[in-house]
């Protein structure tokens, strides 16, 4: 299966703290993605990095890529309430997303 | 607000009831999509159309029938739901299949459906 497999499965921070959530996959990638959800909302798309890059920056966000190990991280810098969510990574099929097993952040004000 | 639009966005329905799901995209894209999610899992993709044509059907039960009318709509029509079917029904929108380059995906925020 291609599906990501995140770490932690929930984390729980205070305002200003730094969140890293990690994804870890099985096959071969040309890209991934991550994607957040609000409660009862649907999934926006946050960043996406290429096979051939090993780190990107997007705002607060910074997401790296470690093919050789099959991992990816995202780094949520300065937390805000505001992010509270689940962060799914999704890799790319044949034409289509698999979608991780996801992480849901707390941040506490 | 998402460019997405999925109605309605909560659906009670009997096991008998035939129902439909609308999904709308005026982004021009190419690609639609349906996924199904369960509460604290992630989305699992059901149908995809491209071009108008469904291009993958991820192995559903015929009691859910997709249908793509034109570019910018996208309905899953329901009927003989089982209890298990209760979920969160997500439909997507890309330029293009998402394939070897990694197309976002734009979603609407989904149709809650309770079946009784």
């Amino acid at each position: 299966s291609q599906q990501g497999e995140e770490d932690p499965q929930a984390l729980s921070i205070q305002e200003g703290e730094n969140a890293t959530m990690n994804c870890s996959y099985k096959t071969s990638i040309n890209n991934l993605q991550w994607y957040r959800q609000n409660s009862g909302r649907g999934l926006v798309h946050l960043i996406l990095i290429r096979s051939n890059e090993r780190e990107k920056h997007s705002g607060r966000l910074r997401v790296t890529l470690d093919t050789s190990k099959k991992s990816s991280s995202l780094l949520i810098t300065a937390s805000r309430a505001a992010d509270t969510a689940s962060y799914f990574c999704a890799t790319i099929g044949y034409s289509t997303l698999t979608f991780g097993k996801g992480t849901m952040l707390l941040v506490s004000p | 607000d998402t460019e997405v639009t999925q109605t309605p966005k909560h659906l009670v329905m009997g096991m008998t009831n035939k129902k439909s799901l609308k999904c709308e995209q005026h982004m021009g894209h190419r690609a639609m999509y349906w996924y199904k999610q369960k509460a604290k899992k992630p989305p699992e993709l059901m149908f995809v159309y491209s071009y108008e044509k469904l291009s993958i059907n991820e192995s559903v039960p015929s009691r859910f029938s997709p249908e793509c009318p034109n570019s910018s709509l996208l309905n899953l029509h329901l009927h003989a739901l089982q209890p298990e079917d209760s979920a969160l029904y997500l439909c997507a929108s890309s330029q293009a299949t998402v394939g070897r380059t990694g197309q976002p995906q734009h979603f609407g925020d989904g149709t809650r459906l309770s079946i009784l």
